[in-house]
């Protein structure tokens, strides 16, 4: 049983679409992280959110965590190919002395 | 580039087989963390050294090993393999805990034929 589920699996889009995938868990997140992975190449964090209900920018991706510090969500505006990639979301689930990893939402933006 | 370096970046070897992977965390970086990622599974953390000494495990098989050496590198070493061990494994260090960003090596593809 995975404690963080992402969804979806995979996500095939257009150049310039918007796209939003998820990180949901049944457990309290101590903080979650969003990594990008590309083929041949370890993860690389983009974001980490501590506070429920925080927002973060990067440039065209924002981070949403929930209230209750259950959810998360990554929101890609006009998605350019360049932001095809493996994304993670990993966490530190309170009470657990290590990083979990969701399964991952494989995304391809087509030009 | 993350600092951290894993070495090799491909092994294909044999069922029953061991084979040693080779991490160098980041300068500075106290502890070191493996995980292994395969299709079905995800990223999977494996276990954690700091300082020389096993923080924390994770889902590690007993054919599984690892340690850290007085200069902070780290080997996992994998015996009696199988094919279902066929997967990337990653390396990450990080400066003192799990609470701290985790950076990532480039991986090693282990292929057990």
């Amino acid at each position: 049983t995975q404690l963080l589920e992402q969804s979806p699996q995979f996500l095939s889009i257009q150049e310039g679409e918007n796209l939003t995938v998820y990180c949901n868990s049944s457990s309290v997140f101590s903080s979650l992280q969003w990594y990008r992975q590309e083929p041949g190449e370890g993860p690389v964090l983009l974001v980490t959110v501590v506070t429920g209900g925080e927002v973060k920018k990067l440039k065209r991706l924002t981070f949403q965590f929930g209230d209750a510090r259950k959810d998360s969500s990554l929101h890609i505006t006009a998605a350019q190919p360049g932001d095809t990639g493996l994304y993670l979301c990993g966490s530190q689930i309170q009470g657990a002395q290590k990083l979990v990893f969701g399964q991952g939402t494989r995304l391809t933006i087509n030009p | 580039d993350s600092g951290v370096t894993q070495t090799p970046k491909h092994l294909i070897t044999a069922t029953g087989q061991r084979v040693t992977l080779r991490c160098s965390p980041r300068s500075g970086d106290l502890s070191v963390y493996w995980y292994q990622q395969s299709l079905d599974q995800g990223l999977q953390f494996l276990i954690q050294y700091y300082n020389g000494e096993e923080r924390a495990k994770g889902n590690i098989l007993e054919r599984f090993s690892a340690q850290q050496f007085p200069d902070l590198h780290s080997e996992l070493n994998l015996s009696s393999l199988e094919l279902g061990d066929s997967a990337l494994y990653f390396c990450a260090s990080s400066v003192v805990g799990y609470t701290d960003t985790q950076y990532f090596g480039p991986g090693t593809r282990l292929t057990v034929l």
